[in-house]
């Protein structure tokens, strides 16, 4: 199985820049995408394809990266921006999601 | 608009059969793939299985001998079926749309499912 690593936590300050990084065990080409989850929501797409920002989505967010390592983009970073983070591949079957960043706001 | 819901049990007890249904609207479940998506408590994210648009399943191994996914394209309704349920196969339940490659673009609220004697 292809095994995506992200860091566990990040805190960071509104009106600031943050990344968020996920590393593939194997190369994922540009089959990268990523989710937001609030607690107790479903979790909702952000980024497709490693760069495309979903209909809807702050241009705050944008994402990069190909191969295996990807890197999700907030800037600036808002207060609602409170969530979890998770990156998922789509190249490999299984289709596997990474552990989450989970950003706090200071 | 494109919806997904998810019902079920909710409270399951050991080695019992999980049932769960995905009901879908806005899109047509023979031009769309079906996802379920599981996530333990407090963990993160797995992929369980896919029903595709021309009706093929793909599993993901870990659960692949305990797991069936079907559907009523009638009723625009996706299935999960899971046996010899243990603890630790507690937790939210989300089914989501997607296509071979793509991501899990649409997902429903989530079914809390807890196996527990």
């Amino acid at each position: 199985d292809t095994v995506l690593t992200q860091s566990p936590a990040l805190a960071v300050s509104p009106g600031e820049r943050v990344t968020i990084s996920c590393r593939a065990s194997e190369s994922v080409s540009t089959l990268m995408h990523w989710y937001q989850q609030k607690p107790g929501q479903q979790p909702t797409l952000l980024i497709y394809l490693a760069s495309n920002l979903e209909s809807g989505v702050p241009a705050r967010f944008s994402g990069s990266g190909s191969g295996t390592d990807f890197t999700l983009t907030i800037d600036p970073v808002e207060a609602d921006d409170t969530a979890t983070y998770y990156c998922q591949q789509s190249w490999n079957d299984p289709w596997t999601f990474g552990g989450g960043t989970k950003l706090e706001l200071k | 608009q494109v919806q997904l819901e998810e019902s079920g049990p909710g409270l399951m007890q050991p080695s019992e059969t999980l049932s769960l249904t995905c009901t879908v609207s806005g899109f047509s479940l023979t031009s769309n793939g079906v996802g379920w998506v599981r996530q333990p408590l407090g963990k993160g994210l797995v992929w369980m299985g896919t029903i595709w648009a021309g009706g093929s399943t793909n599993y993901n191994s870990a659960v692949q001998s305990r797991l069936s996914i079907s559907r009523d394209t009638s009723k625009s309704q996706v299935f999960l079926k899971m046996n010899s349920l243990q603890p630790e196969d507690t937790g939210t339940y989300y089914c989501a749309r997607h296509y071979y490659g793509s991501p899990f673009a649409y997902w429903g609220q989530g079914t809390l499912v807890t196996v527990s004697s």
